[in-house]
């Protein structure tokens, strides 16, 4: 079974600053994709960044980043010159072979002014 | 990205009653829906998956004669929560998917209030 793992369940930073979000998952699977959602107050999920495991380059969306260590089966993800509208819970997630998403437990960031 | 419309935004029934949410694809073929359940800061909970003209196939410990669900077009899938009671009140969202190796897009959710 997949897991998806995400260890801080509340992170804040500073407007224009630089967060992580860290994210471990479990699988035997080879090839797989791996995604980062953003869930405003809003309530509508929004995809923010897609890895392909068989892709050594680390995707990038532009102030959106992650580092994916897939030996580590960590998949990170960095945002750049936060900005209030980041604000939002984010939530890592897996699939394979078009496998249903297996989500982490989420991670609510706060970016303040 | 593509378009998933899910109607309505919110709803408040009486307990008893039934409530259907609709999960639209506007702008691809959805082979695939799956139905989630949210509780208030926690994570999306899979309730089911739709394949376009199959039977959805439930999770464990969801209640499929509760819960009913209707793939009947590539563009629609249906959720019916039968005889509603206050403890069915969450947050419902719907995701689809036009191929196994094509991301998931999500509708807007939907906010029952069983009262």
């Amino acid at each position: 079974a997949q897991t998806v793992t995400q260890s801080q369940p509340e992170m804040s930073v500073q407007e224009a600053e630089t967060v992580t979000l860290s994210c471990t998952y479990d699988t035997s699977e080879n090839n797989y994709y791996l995604f980062w959602y953003k869930q405003p107050p809003s309530r509508q999920m929004i995809l923010v960044i897609r890895q392909e495991a068989y892709k050594q380059q680390n995707a990038t969306e532009n102030r959106f980043s992650v580092n994916f260590q897939k030996a580590a089966k960590s998949f990170s993800l960095k945002i750049s010159d936060s900005q209030l509208g980041d604000t939002a819970m984010y939530f890592c997630a897996f699939t394979f072979s078009g496998s249903r998403l297996t989500f982490g437990e989420g991670t609510q960031l706060t970016v303040n002014p | 990205g593509a378009v998933v419309s899910q109607h309505p935004s919110w709803v408040i029934c009486k307990s008893g009653t039934s409530v259907k949410i609709e999960c639209r694809s506007l702008d691809f073929q959805a082979t695939t829906m799956f139905w989630y359940r949210q509780f208030p800061k926690q994570s999306l909970m899979l309730m089911a998956t739709s394949n376009e003209g199959s039977k959805a196939t439930y999770e464990q410990g969801v209640e499929k004669d509760k819960f009913l669900i209707n793939h009947a077009s590539l563009t629609l899938s249906t959720l019916t929560v039968t005889s509603a009671h206050p403890e069915d009140s969450s947050f419902y969202i719907c995701s689809a998917r036009e191929t196994v190796n094509t991301e998931a897009f999500f509708g807007q959710g939907t906010r029952l209030t069983v009262v």
